[in-house]
């Protein structure tokens, strides 16, 4: 299956600080998609992102398809922003574009 | 609030109990997926459902028996559990899990603790 890393692993960030999140892929994907879990577990959807550049905020995500790599930014960030972000993603097959397969995660953690 | 609900939310069961996770989504999508997530590992993928029927099941110990009897209703029952299947259990939906890829959203998880 697909593998899926993410670096850095962790992340400790003083509040206003700007960060960047990398994800990378050992084959191509679609179906990409970032996640930030919260503390009691839940999966929020941050950015759905098979390819290209989007914003929500302070969040941006982009994504090379062709590099098979995901980038999350965060800007100005703040305590709110402590937690763990995954991204995830599924093969380019026909029956398998579905079947996201999940980094590590990266661990955030805002200093106020 | 995603729009997919699980419950309970927390459970403790005993190697020979037999208990149940269900999950419910009013989105109106037609597939449905568990995952797992232990300690120190990835989020695995489990089942998947697509209009009612499986498609998928990576590989996963007949402990573990899902049933969806609807495209809104997911169950996970369970029997006979190992202390390592403690874990976060979490249900997700998407529009289709067949030919296009579509965006899946995850409920809050059961955190389920096998003694």
């Amino acid at each position: 299956g697909i593998q899926v890393e993410q670096s850095p692993p962790d992340l400790i960030l003083q509040e206003g600080a700007n960060s960047t999140l990398r994800c990378n892929f050992s084959d191509s994907v679609n179906n990409l998609q970032w996640f930030h879990q919260n503390p009691w577990g839940q999966l929020i959807n941050l950015f759905y992102i098979p390819s290209g550049t989007k914003q929500n905020g302070r969040l941006s995500a982009t994504t090379v398809a062709t590099e098979r790599y995901s980038l999350l930014y965060i800007s100005s960030s703040q305590t709110t922003d402590s937690g763990v972000y995954f991204c995830a993603g599924s093969p380019s097959l026909y029956y398998g574009n579905n079947r996201l397969a999940f980094g590590k995660g990266n661990q955030v953690v805002v200093i106020p | 609030e995603t729009g997919v609900t699980q419950t309970p939310r927390h459970l403790v069961m005993g190697m020979t109990n037999k208990k149940s996770l269900k999950c419910e989504q009013h989105l109106g999508h037609n597939a449905m997926y568990w995952y797992k997530q232990s300690a120190k590992k990835p989020l695995e993928l489990m089942f998947v459902y697509n209009f009612k029927e499986q498609t998928e099941n990576n590989s996963v110990p007949s402990r573990f028996s899902p049933e969806c009897p609807n495209s809104s209703h997911l169950f996970l029952h369970l029997h006979t559990l190992q202390p390592e299947d403690s874990a976060l259990y979490l249900c997700a939906s998407s529009q289709g899990a067949g030919a296009l890829p579509y965006e899946q959203y995850f409920g809050p998880g059961t955190r389920l603790t096998v003694t």
